[in-house]
């Protein structure tokens, strides 16, 4: 069973950094591109940065770009979301998906977790 | 910047009726490379991860219901609930991929209720 866990959101103040993580397992993770997508509180989906499974290829939204960074460790089956200098506006559920291979299509999705950036 | 925007915003449909959710952008998202639409819809319920539903346009993904399906080409695509269940309230929601410059974007949304 193809299974994401998301962790280390948490509360942050404005201009401060968060790591997340993403374990993957029940799949052949590094055969496998992965995105973060992230979701405001009431809010529609907003994909944040994609990642090929090489590594050689990543993506980032206009919105993050600069102060976000994905990467993956395809030893640990792992993928993480370096977010520094964070805003108020990046408060959200974030999501770890996998890309299915089917035109940049997301077919499992984690469960989230929440980061806060407030004062 | 691409741009998607769904119609309606919100729909109420009786139970067995159809329900019909339109998605449009700015850019065509069809590539001749492949001939494949860049083009996905995702359900998505309250307090979980969205799920997908359809992806080149009009693939649904394993284990979807038949009574979903996805139309259109280009820049205007068509998600169909021909048959609406009660499980079928949610959000509704499609996604495309655009090369130049390399982006990923989700429509606003359409929410679906029970008349």
């Amino acid at each position: 069973e193809v299974q994401l866990v998301e962790s280390g959101g948490g509360l942050v103040q404005p201009g401060g950094s968060l790591r997340l993580s993403c374990a993957a397992s029940g799949f052949t993770f590094s055969s496998y591109s992965m995105n973060w997508v992230r979701q405001a509180p009431g809010k529609g989906l907003e994909w944040v940065s994609h990642i090929t499974h090489t590594t050689n290829t990543i993506y980032y939204a206009d919105s993050v770009k600069g102060r976000f960074t994905i990467s993956r460790d395809n030893a640990k089956n792992s993928l993480y979301l370096q977010m520094n200098s964070l805003r108020p506006e990046d408060t959200a559920v974030y999501y770890c998906a996998r890309d299915g291979g089917t035109g940049y299509a997301c077919d499992y999705w984690g469960q989230g977790t929440l980061v806060t950036v407030s004062s | 910047d691409i741009v998607m925007t769904q119609s309606p915003d919100s729909l109420a449909v009786s139970l067995g009726e159809r329900a019909t959710i339109n998605c449009k952008s700015s850019q065509s998202v069809l590539y001749s490379s492949n001939n494949k639409n860049y083009l996905a819809w995702y359900q998505q319920k309250p307090g979980q991860p969205p799920k997908l539903l359809i992806y080149w346009a009009s693939t649904r993904d394993s284990g979807v219901p038949d009574r979903f399906s996805g139309s259109g080409s280009g820049t205007d695509f068509t998600l169909t609930i021909s048959s609406l269940q009660a499980e079928d309230v949610a959000v509704y929601y499609c996604q495309q991929y655009y090369s130049s410059p390399p982006e990923i974007t989700f429509g606003p949304g359409t929410k679906v209720d029970i008349k």
